[in-house]
């Protein structure tokens, strides 16, 4: 089966600006969960969702937002871009409380410039 | 999130060398995943654990959970080329991972 697809895989905003990234679950995984990585901080958790609701959020500004559609696709949205929202992100999808553990895209790398 | 110091930081090991990597929760967990991220690539999932002092076992990896559910440790025997790479933990009293470790990057000479 196809695995988790983000898009797109490269990103390159002005600082201002502000970004939505895509993310399409493994078909029948209902909960999806974003992620952060930088060099400095690691994966940081941004937030999950299940059945078009938020569930858990990490401790990100309110920039940071995203949504889920009633197909499981996921989207993130990030206004305002600063030079530190430079990252991967990262989209994992999972059948809840699964002993198979997440399985993630590939990312969106985003660059601020 | 929770606490979880995951040491050490960096390994550099030459090929045919042992390697362990140590996750430590400041919580009692329910559980415990483990990812390995290649370099470039992003994290796959390799194994959960979830009893008091279970310990599972993939070819050269033995993965271990603590009698507390305090820690855990991923040891890779004999290491390779190909197993270069950062290992992550995701520990959980929750039931689902959200947090993961700070990641050991492990570095095999050849």
């Amino acid at each position: 089966k196809a695995g988790v697809t983000q898009t797109p895989r490269y990103l390159i905003k002005t600082r201002g600006q502000q970004v939505t990234l895509s993310c399409s679950p493994i078909s029948g995984h209902r909960s999806v969960s974003w992620y952060q990585q930088t060099p400095g901080q690691g994966l940081q958790f941004l937030f999950e969702y299940f059945s078009e609701t938020q569930r858990n959020k990490g401790n990100f500004p309110g920039r940071f937002s995203g949504r889920q559609f009633s197909n499981s696709r996921s989207e993130m949205n990030v206004s305002t871009l600063e030079l530190g929202d430079s990252a991967l992100y990262l989209c994992a999808s999972s059948l809840t409380q699964s002993p198979y553990g997440y399985t993630f895209g590939s990312g969106t790398r985003l660059t601020v410039v | 999130g929770q606490q979880v110091m995951q040491i050490p930081q960096y390994q550099h090991v030459q090929e045919g060398e042992d390697f362990t990597t140590y996750c430590n929760s400041s919580t009692t967990l329910s559980n415990i995943q483990w990812y390995k991220q290649r370099p470039g690539g992003h994290p796959v999932f390799l194994i959960q654990l979830v009893k008091s002092g279970e310990v599972k076992k993939q070819k050269r990896l033995t993965f271990q959970f603590g009698e507390a559910k305090k820690n855990s440790s991923l040891h890779i025997t004999a290491t390779q080329t190909t197993d270069v790479g950062t290992y992550f933990c995701a520990p959980s009293n929750t039931g689902n991972q959200f947090y993961f470790g700070t990641g050991t990057s492990l570095t095999v000479i050849p």
